[in-house]
């Protein structure tokens, strides 16, 4: 079936540091990929996604690429705000199928 | 815009008690689906509901019943609480059968906490 593992946090940094959340995934044929955040107390928003192998997702800075030949879609942003700390969670749907199989979420605290 | 609404956002419950959360969205969406998110689990989805007028089982549909009351609403139900069920409640909306997107839309969650 379908899955997704991502890096186990927490993780914490300072302000301006560089961010790397890795995400590997499972499945037939050919999924799109997404990172999701949840800033405190609230539901979860799509940050980015990519829908084909090598594609390029990016939004407020982070980016994340659709690697086939690993299966990996990591999350990175060059420098961190305080306004970053959230959850974020990878997860993937495949074609003709509008579900999604969601990571269990790797929490990030920014400090000043 | 509204989005997604769920009720309640809080909600304590004794063990066997029952209740229902209720969802609507406003975006004219077709797929919509409940997900529990439970801490190191991520979130999984418990029912979901391609279009009005049919409802499927997700990963943990044990102890939930869902309805599509009409395209707006989608409603969950625990007949029998249990702690088990101490999760907090999300639910989302989707349109149907577009792989290009596949962006669910969420609520702001339910907590709801069985003693």
């Amino acid at each position: 079936g379908n899955s997704v593992t991502q890096m186990e946090g927490p993780v914490t940094l300072s302000e301006e540091a560089f961010l790397t959340i890795n995400c590997t995934y499972t499945a037939t044929g050919y999924p799109s990929l997404f990172w999701y955040v949840q800033y405190p107390g609230e539901g979860l928003q799509l940050l980015l996604k990519a829908t084909k192998a090598d594609d390029k997702g990016s939004n407020k800075g982070f980016e994340a690429t659709y690697r086939k030949e690993t299966t990996s879609f990591h999350l990175e942003k060059g420098s961190v705000q305080v306004s970053d700390s959230a959850v974020y969670f990878c997860a993937l749907s495949r074609a003709n199928d509008y579900k999604l199989s969601f990571g269990a979420g790797t929490t990030v605290t920014v400090r000043a | 815009n509204a989005g997604v609404t769920q009720t309640p956002k809080f909600q304590v419950l004794k063990t066997g008690q029952s209740m229902t959360l209720q969802c609507a969205q406003d975006m004219n969406h077709n797929s919509m689906y409940w997900y529990r998110q439970d801490p190191g689990m991520g979130l999984r989805l418990i029912y979901y509901s391609a279009s009005e007028g049919t409802t499927d089982k997700g990963e943990v549909p044990n102890g939930y019943n869902v309805s599509r009351l009409n395209k707006r609403e989608f409603s969950l139900r625990l007949e029998s609480a249990a702690p088990s069920q101490t999760s907090v409640y999300f639910c989302a909306s989707s349109e149907k059968g577009n792989r290009d997107t596949g962006e669910l839309f969420f609520g702001e969650g339910s907590r709801l906490t069985v003693l």
